[in-house]
């Protein structure tokens, strides 16, 4: 199994509500990452959990908060979103260790709509 | 700020035309260096990687790497139609923690 899968696909919700965001990988990866992409624009890195440990948090507001529950699952919690975080979020998967250790595989993404 | 720069494009090329898209990079320390594609409406794929100076190929697609000149490019041959996407240079930054930064993607037109 090499792919990384990402649930919801496309996700609306207002500015009160809370929901998640789910990303599940079996490949054994060790290493995952949140990145948010606006139309046009590259990834842009959020966090990174490595041995299911937060290890990088690029300043992203509290109102997105990860979790890592196991090796094989990511999740990001969102609550109190602003129109602007309108955005596809996109998890990926890196095995960490060896040669090969940053090759990144992306999931398909959630496109997440702020009403 | 460590920065990854490409040129945004259009890069229009004829069907069976080699494309050739480049990349530079800031931080000087880095090591490793992916080349993405990335359809309209779609996540990134990976195509390419490459860790040594010199050249590294793999079918039609061929990435160059040049540490001194902080340069890395990817060349396309026989461009088919069915290539053309966006093309996004990553970077790993020298620091460790698997830290990417992303080009903005050259978006290339492979014209049948």
């Amino acid at each position: 199994d090499t792919e990384v899968t990402q649930t919801p696909k496309h996700l609306v919700m207002g500015m009160t509500n809370k929901k998640s965001l789910k990303c599940e990988q079996h490949m054994g990866h060790r290493a995952m990452y949140w990145y948010k992409q606006k139309a046009k624009k590259p990834p842009e890195l959020m966090f990174v959990y490595s041995y299911e440990k937060l290890s990088i948090n690029e300043s992203v507001p509290s109102r997105f908060s990860p979790e890592c529950p196991n090796s094989s699952l990511l999740n990001l919690h969102l609550h109190a979103l602003q129109p602007e975080d309108s955005a596809l979020y996109l998890c990926a998967s890196a095995t960490s260790t060896g040669p090969s250790s940053y090759e990144q595989y992306f999931g398909p993404g959630t496109r997440l709509t702020v009403t | 700020q460590k920065e990854v720069e490409q040129n945004s494009g259009p890069l229009s090329v004829p069907e069976g035309a080699i494309a050739s898209l480049n990349c530079t990079y800031s931080d000087r320390g880095s090591q490793s260096f992916f080349w993405y594609r990335q359809y309209s409406g779609k996540s990134p794929e990976l195509i390419m990687f490459i860790y040594s100076n010199g050249d590294k190929e793999d079918g039609r697609f061929t990435a160059q790497l040049n540490k001194a000149s902080q340069y890395v490019s990817l060349l396309i041959r026989d461009s088919q139609p069915s290539d053309s996407a966006t093309y996004l240079c990553a970077v790993i930054d020298s620091g460790g923690y698997q830290k990417v930064t992303f080009g903005i993607g050259t978006k290339l037109q492979v014209i049948p």
